[in-house]
């Protein structure tokens, strides 16, 4: 088995700011995705990478920025955050059919 | 468009009743997937159903590709299986996953 790693687990930030997402994974999966998900609202993908150093964009990538430095890391980066915003941001991985994911950053803008 | 539709969007059961959950597809499907999120949890793969019936304990899933649907049923339900409960789709082998809105279940005892 494996695990997927979310770090922070909150994240509270002001409007304006620059705000970074960390997801680790350790099944060696090569594809990691990055999700969004607001109250009542099914996911929509930001951005994902299909092996290192590779970044896709998803249906909602304007705002953010992506790295895949390493096999196992993912990070995703809210360029200029919203005043009131708030949603869940879910990282996932996958070797085939199957998707797993990470427990997810909550995110609270002031 | 919205490409996929999970209906009903909540639900509420007493303990014991049954659940029957519905992904309706207006585009062609390869594979779909079913989800389920605790709430303030994170997502766990019930079923990678591309096509036919899985069961699992008390969860049946059926999808039928030419029809172009989905549907989770929950028998006995339990208290345990409130939460939400997610379809996701693929248009291709090798395409990305799209998920629906989701189905919010609350089962009271």
């Amino acid at each position: 088995g494996g695990i997927i790693t979310q770090t922070p687990k909150f994240l509270i930030g002001q409007e304006g700011q620059k705000l970074t997402l960390k997801c680790q994974q350790n099944f060696n999966h090569d594809t990691m995705y990055w999700y969004r998900q607001d109250s009542g609202k099914g996911l929509r993908l930001i951005y994902y990478s299909i092996t290192e150093n590779d970044l896709q964009k998803g249906d909602l990538s304007e705002g953010y920025d992506a790295s895949r430095e390493k096999k196992s890391s993912f990070s995703l980066t809210v360029t200029s955050a919203q005043k009131n915003e708030m949603a869940v941001f879910l990282c996932a991985s996958s070797s085939g059919d199957t998707q797993y994911f990470g427990p997810g950053t909550r995110l609270l803008v002031l | 468009g919205q490409q996929v539709q999970q209906s009903p969007a909540s639900l509420v059961l007493q303990e014991g009743e049954n659940a029957e959950l519905q992904c309706n597809f207006s585009t062609s499907l390869n594979s779909m997937q079913w989800f389920y999120q605790r709430p303030g949890g994170s997502l766990v793969s019930l079923f990678y159903n591309p096509s036919g019936t899985k069961q699992s304990g008390r969860l049946t899933s059926t999808t039928v590709i030419k029809e172009r649907r989905s549907s989770l049923h929950i028998s006995s339900s339990q208290t345990t299986d409130s939460g939400t409960y997610l379809c996701a789709w693929r248009g291709s082998a090798l395409g990305r996953l799209h998920f629906g809105a989701g189905t919010q279940l609350i089962v009271i005892p």
